[in-house]
């Protein structure tokens, strides 16, 4: 069965320090992995998406990396700001999906000043 | 510049009515989605289009209908809500199966 498992369920950290959130998947044939922010009543915004080969992608303070041999995949915030607390969601398309993402049920993270 | 407008925000129904949930976009994007959002769980496809006059079910989409007669509007009607229905619906747009989704900003949907 296709899942994706986020881990930590939720997470708190101080304002100004690093962070990795991870994601583990069993779909298969995969296509690509995606990072998306949740903000709380809002939809989710696109981060990042890495396909196959690629293990590495940056958008500005927030760093994605996919190890395909192991199916894991981690985002990694660098210098934490108020505005990252949110929900991280790790999310996984299939080759064979028929358009389905599979999505994780997410990190919630909380920045403290 | 709108993106996905959807309306309305929040809702709250009895059971056995019904309603529509509207979704609008800007984007000329050909693939749209509905989804719902329970708490604690990922996001879960109820119907997809992609394009006009063509749409799909998703993987819960029972106690629903979609309709995509335009490339801009992929309304989501509930008939005969019942509690299950219960959940936040997210309407998303993309240009293709390999890119980023644009979300609205959801229905806050509660039926008592």
């Amino acid at each position: 069965k296709n899942q994706v498992e986020q881990s930590p369920q939720s997470l708190i950290i101080l304002e100004g320090k690093n962070c990795t959130l991870q994601c583990n998947y069993t779909v298969s044939p995969f296509s690509n992995l995606r990072w998306y922010k949740q903000d709380t009543g809002r939809g989710p915004v696109s981060l990042t998406i890495m396909t196959f080969s690629e293990n590495t992608k940056s958008n500005g303070r927030y760093t994605a990396t996919l190890d395909a041999d192991t199916k894991q995949s981690s985002l990694h915030i660098t210098a934490s700001q108020l505005s990252d607390s949110a929900s991280y969601i790790c999310v996984v398309s299939a080759v064979d999906s028929n358009y389905q993402l599979i999505w994780g049920a997410g990190t919630k993270l909380i920045i403290k000043p | 510049n709108a993106g996905v407008t959807q309306t309305p925000k929040f809702r709250i129904l009895k059971i056995g009515q019904s309603m529509t949930l509207q979704c609008t976009q800007d984007m000329n994007h050909n693939y749209m989605y509905w989804y719902r959002q329970d708490p604690g769980m990922g996001l879960k496809l109820i119907y997809y289009s992609v394009g006009a006059g063509i749409t799909d079910k998703g993987e819960v989409p029972n106690g629903y209908n979609v309709s995509r007669s335009t490339t801009e509007d992929f309304p989501l009607r509930l008939e005969l809500a019942a509690p299950s229905q219960t959940s936040v619906y997210f309407c998303a747009i993309g240009r293709s199966t390999n890119e980023k989704l644009f979300f609205g900003s959801g229905t806050q949907l509660s039926v008592l």
